[in-house]
């Protein structure tokens, strides 16, 4: 599988945009940017993806390089609840994602 | 909106003692998956399963465990004996579809002690 590389933490303040970048310089034209967290006792939860173009949901906004070789996961008004472990990752397709160590995300009240 | 939901929340058993982790999937979903997480450590995939039918697995998902779709609405996690090192958080997880375009949605998972 293609590696993706985050910062292992960030923090940001209530209220506020926050820029959670993935680095992925070997991505296949196939692989597909999904981008998944994981708050504090909880399950993966599914926030994003996309291929080329950017991305808007009611969660979040993916902005993908015209390269593909990086992408950003956009949170526009970060609360606490957005406090968690964002994972970035590649999927070739098939069903098994494999999860890094993904980047903490703490919010300051 | 719909969830997945797992049972117990959490499992306490001894070494070399069989237990059933269960599943309810979300109900129109057609793929199913067991992950694990370790204390502190990455989520890691166990199996996925399609149509009655192991379609991938790594090679934590020996021959002690097994899985199951017993009906139309529950999926098991069996470990036939279990060991400590299986001490760990597992998650159920469900897709519509197989493939890029088609989330994983999580349970919040069965917190397994084994002593």
């Amino acid at each position: 599988d293609a590696k993706t590389t985050q910062p292992n933490s960030m923090e940001s303040n209530e209220e506020e945009p926050v820029h959670l970048p993935c680095n992925h310089s070997t991505i296949s034209g196939t692989d597909y940017i999904h981008w998944y967290r994981q708050l504090p006792s909880q399950g993966p939860e599914y926030v994003i993806h996309g291929l080329t173009s950017n991305v808007n949901n009611r969660m979040a906004s993916l902005a993908i390089a015209e390269d593909r070789k990086s992408s950003t996961l956009i949170l526009h008004r970060a609360t606490l609840r957005d406090a968690a472990v964002y994972y970035c990752i590649l999927s070739f397709g098939n069903e098994k994602l494999t999860f890094g160590t993904g980047t903490r995300l703490t919010i300051i009240p | 909106e719909p969830e997945v939901t797992q049972t117990p929340s959490h499992q306490v058993t001894q070494m070399g003692q069989e237990v059933i982790l269960r599943c309810v999937p979300i109900s129109n979903h057609l793929y199913f998956y067991w992950y694990r997480q370790i204390l502190g450590q990455k989520v890691e995939f166990l199996v996925s399963f399609y149509n009655n039918e192991i379609s991938e697995k790594s090679e934590i998902f020996d021959d002690q465990f097994s899985v199951e779709r017993p009906d139309g609405s529950n999926f098991t996690l069996k470990i036939r004996s279990t060991k400590l090192e299986d001490s760990a958080m597992y998650f159920c997880a469900s897709s519509e579809d197989r493939g890029k375009n088609s989330p994983l949605h999580f349970g919040n998972g069965t917190r397994l002690t084994v002593t």
